[in-house]
């Protein structure tokens, strides 16, 4: 069965302090691979979607790796707005239902 | 312009009762899904639904009923309200080929009392 795996359940950094979120998969077909960010009181918000190992992708303070097993989530240098949930999710092989399959999430604190 | 609208944002009930939500998507999009999210976050699909058909039903009370009248719409009915149907709900749009993963909506937070 398809299972996500998120590591650690809650990250508390002082701003300015990079580190790495990490999410585990174990799929039959990987299609794809997303991560998102989810506010309190708000629906999770696209990130990134990863295809292939080896893959990596940027959008400002965050950098998203892609290895055959796990992904990563590099946060460089965060800021307090960067606190939030970072949700991880694997998507049904191909030919399959095209759902996403999510771990249980990462909760970001980041003091200023 | 909210690309995936649920409504309403809030809902608390008794038990025993029966309410629905309602989803409406303005991307285009062909596929929907509702989603549950439990008080430690997890999001775990319930339904999905591709051009008004039914593709995904998981292990789900048949309490609930999704009602999809349109590829741009779909609603969730839950009858005889239970205290552990408490939780936040996520509609969700999808379309084939996108690089973009779903779009949420803003999520129906649930309380059965």
């Amino acid at each position: 069965e398809d299972q996500v795996t998120q590591s650690p359940e809650a990250l508390r950094l002082q701003e300015g302090e990079s580190s790495s979120l990490n999410c585990s998969y174990t799929v039959s077909g990987l299609r794809g691979l997303f991560w998102y960010r989810q506010d309190p009181g708000k629906g999770p918000e696209f990130l990134f979607t990863l295809y292939s190992a080896g893959e990596e992708k940027e959008k400002e303070r965050l950098k998203a790796t892609l290895t055959k097993k796990e992904s990563f989530l590099h946060i460089t240098a965060p800021k307090p707005e960067d606190s939030a949930t970072y949700l991880c999710a694997v998507q049904d092989p191909p030919g399959n239902t095209g759902k996403l399959i999510f771990g249980q999430g990462t909760t970001l604190q980041v003091k200023p | 312009d909210t690309a995936v609208s649920q409504t309403p944002k809030y809902l608390v009930t008794q038990m025993g009762n029966d309410k629905s939500i309602k989803c409406e998507q303005n991307l285009g999009h062909d596929t929907m899904y509702w989603y549950k999210q439990d008080s430690k976050k997890f999001l775990k699909i319930m339904f999905s639904y591709n051009n008004k058909e039914l593709i995904i039903n998981e292990t789900v009370p048949n309490r609930f009923s999704p009602k999809s009248p349109d590829k741009a719409h779909l609603n969730l009915h839950i009858n005889s309200l239970e205290l552990g149907d408490s939780a936040v709900y996520f509609c969700a749009s999808s379309q084939e080929g996108s690089n973009y993963g779903y779009t949420f909506g803003s999520g129906t937070r649930l309380t059965v009392v």
